[in-house]
């Protein structure tokens, strides 16, 4: 089981350009996030999916924009990237809604805007 | 806002002693407490899930307290080993018909031998 899959692993970018995050999990799941992880910040919700063709909005949307066209794939969009937006990006998925359910991670995308 | 504090400083200690790692809370009533492990490089594993109903949990050399009064939740390791260096961070979350965890920043966890 390869579990949640992230790709790419690492990417530069430079001011203004646009990239896609995709994360891949084959565990079955209903629900997927995106987090950021900053320095001192902790994982931080970018935008998150309770199912097939459903996103939401978490902690921290501005700038970011997801779609999740199929259950299995949820997909992180920067349509023009910020130095700002300079992070490692952890896709998440889990089964249980009721609170309880344990999330499992991707491996992690290192993104760095120039 | 709510705010998740854990130990900024690393923890060093000897191998065959016992870590306890903290978890406190404010301006937030977490239904249940989740502990998770990320080493380097790594995404977060899942440890240990702690309801607001439960004093204490263990799994084998883990053991987590959860204390709704003093709004804190205590990670300890006992026996710890140079493998379980790594970081712990804690994430609080509440029942409110999705899974909405709080991360702390986490702590970084050092045993030498």
């Amino acid at each position: 089981n390869a579990g949640v899959t992230q790709t790419p692993k690492f990417r530069v970018l430079k001011t203004g350009q646009s990239m896609t995050l995709l994360c891949a999990q084959d565990m079955n799941h209903e629900y997927m996030y995106w987090y950021r992880q900053d320095p001192g910040m902790g994982l931080r919700l970018i935008h998150y999916s309770v199912g097939e063709g459903t996103t939401a909005k978490g902690e921290v949307p501005d700038g970011y924009n997801v779609s999740r066209l199929k259950k299995q794939n949820f997909l992180l969009g920067l349509e023009s990237a910020a130095p700002s937006q300079t992070s490692v990006y952890f896709c998440a998925s889990s089964y249980s809604a009721g609170g309880t359910g344990e999330l499992f991670f991707g491996e992690g995308s290192r993104l760095t805007v120039l | 806002s709510q705010k998740i504090e854990q130990n900024s400083e690393a923890l060093n200690i000897q191998e065959g002693k016992t870590a306890t790692l903290t978890c406190n809370y404010t301006n937030y009533s977490p239904a249940y407490l989740q502990w998770y492990r990320q080493d380097p490089g790594r995404g977060p594993v899942f440890l240990l899930l702690i309801r607001e109903n439960e004093k204490e949990k263990r799994k084998e050399r883990l053991k987590v307290t959860f204390d709704t009064t003093l709004k804190q939740s205590l990670f300890h390791i006992t026996a710890s080993q140079p493998a379980d260096s790594a970081t712990y961070l804690c994430a609080p979350g509440r029942n409110t018909g999705f899974q909405k965890l709080v991360f702390g920043t986490g702590t970084r966890l050092l045993v030498s031998p």
